[in-house]
């Protein structure tokens, strides 16, 4: 399995400001993903992190709002911007593709930054 | 549009029973399935992987099966224990995408194990 660091593990952010999320993980990986869980629900996918080029947004997310660069293999980083209250969420990041390597299916996940917007 | 149905939502049972989760999609074209673990307030814990070709996977007490064409998977869980307690994540990818591995998740099952 992956070691996925996520950093913050939580904030409380005013209304406005802008936060960025963090995500190392200790090995190579194909692909790397972004995901919100809004209060008791599942979660659901924000975009896919592509390394050296524009993320994959899913629909209903948007570049401006949700941010992201993915410079390495290793390291990703969601940027949550002109929050609201409505984004209070966990946002999780999720990697598959351990060694490099797109036969490696298993998707793993960060312990999520839970977020507060007041 | 693939939809993912888990039940019962809440489950709770005695120390020692064992039990089973269900899991159902809606289109049976799926990459692979996996079964999370979250804890309140965590990140998510990967319990089993059954690629598309598989019929079951186990992992100690732990077993999960997969009945494609009928868009199923059960998780059935031995001898539980009060630390089995945590919400139980279905989810599923489908051969659509320019990611293959795009899960589409299931709502959880809260479990509770009572000592």
């Amino acid at each position: 399995s992956a070691v996925i660091s996520q950093k913050p593990s939580r904030d409380i952010c005013q209304r406005g400001t802008s936060l960025t999320i963090q995500c190392q993980v200790d090995s190579q990986v194909t692909m790397m993903f972004w995901y919100r869980q809004q209060p008791g629900q599942s979660l659901t996918l924000i975009a896919t992190a592509n390394q050296g080029s524009e993320a994959t947004y899913e629909s209903g997310f948007v570049i401006d709002k949700f941010p992201i660069s993915r410079p390495n293999l290793t390291f990703s980083t969601l940027t949550v911007s002109n929050m609201s209250p409505e984004d209070s969420s966990i946002y999780l990041c999720s990697v598959e593709g351990l060694g490099n390597s797109h036969l490696n299916t298993e998707a793993f996940f960060g312990q999520g930054t839970r977020l507060t917007v007041v | 549009k693939q939809e993912v149905t888990q039940i019962p939502a809440a489950l709770s049972v005695p120390e020692g029973e064992n039990l089973v989760l269900n899991c159902s999609f809606t289109d049976s074209a799926i990459y692979n399935l996996q079964w999370f673990r979250q804890d309140p307030g965590k990140g998510l814990t990967s319990l089993l992987l059954i690629q598309s070709s598989q019929r079951e996977q186990t992992s100690g007490r732990l077993n999960a099966s997969l009945d494609k064409s009928s868009g199923r998977s059960t998780l059935y869980i031995a001898a539980s224990q009060p630390g089995d307690s945590a919400t139980y994540l279905c989810a599923v990818s489908n051969l659509w995408g320019g990611a293959t591995n795009k899960l589409i998740f299931g709502t959880g099952t809260l479990l509770a194990v009572q000592p």
